[in-house]
């Protein structure tokens, strides 16, 4: 399809590990990103990984891709209530623009 | 650190009027970029400019027109407001090279009645 996939919604107690999973479109985008958004506030960009990675790896996030299966994850360890935002993968396409999903909310539960 | 800015954080225009959204970068970044952004469709792309002077559509650049005469600052234009376009605008910035990654402003949001 045309549109990177993303699930709406992620419900997770606090202190869980929480994986968030995005499928993107184009085999030929080079990078892919991680972006929070918390409420009333703009994107704020958490971690990138190159296509020819396989695993990044950041503090309490780690960036996993599946490049054959065009699949991208991100999850993060120990999750606080802080934690509790919108998560938008983004791939960035040949012509150097981004295009992003619908973005997963996050709700970390006391 | 990376700082974009966005002129106003919430705007109320009238069906008709001219809406100015301007956002002004201070990391040199060649390239910028305006997004609106609606519940379940997630951010979309309007326009982008990669240089001064530049500009290329997006994914809806309809009703919107832009402009960047200098490469600090990215203006959104919406020629004729319409309540359509009520909506949150994300101005954003990305270098050349490296990631490209793109660093965001804190919004716009804009009701149109």
């Amino acid at each position: 399809g045309e549109d990177v996939e993303q699930s709406l919604f992620l419900s997770v107690r606090e202190g869980d590990s929480s994986v968030i999973n995005c499928t993107y479109t184009d085999s030929s985008s080079t990078y892919l990103y991680w972006y929070k958004q918390e409420p009333g506030a703009g994107l704020q960009l958490l971690t990138y990984i190159f296509s020819n990675m396989d695993m990044k790896q950041d503090q309490r996030l780690t960036v996993l891709l599946n490049k054959k299966d065009k699949h991208l994850s991100l999850r993060i360890a120990d999750t606080q209530t802080g934690d509790s935002a919108i998560y938008f993968c983004a791939e960035r396409r040949s012509q150097g623009n981004l295009i992003f999903g619908k973005g997963t909310k996050l709700s970390v539960k006391p | 650190d990376v700082k974009v800015t966005q002129s106003s954080r919430y705007l109320v225009k009238r069906t008709g009027e001219k809406v100015f959204l301007e956002c002004v970068q201070d990391m040199d970044h060649e390239n910028m970029f305006w997004y609106r952004q609606d519940p379940g469709l997630g951010l979309r792309l309007i326009y982008f400019s990669y240089d001064v002077k530049m500009k290329e559509k997006g994914d809806i650049p309809e009703g919107y027109s832009v402009s960047r005469e200098k490469k600090e600052r990215f203006s959104l234009i919406l020629e004729s407001a319409s309540t359509n376009q009520t909506s949150m605008y994300l101005c954003a910035s990305s270098p050349l090279g490296q990631g490209n990654e793109q660093y965001f402003g804190p919004g716009t949001r804009l009701t149109v009645t």
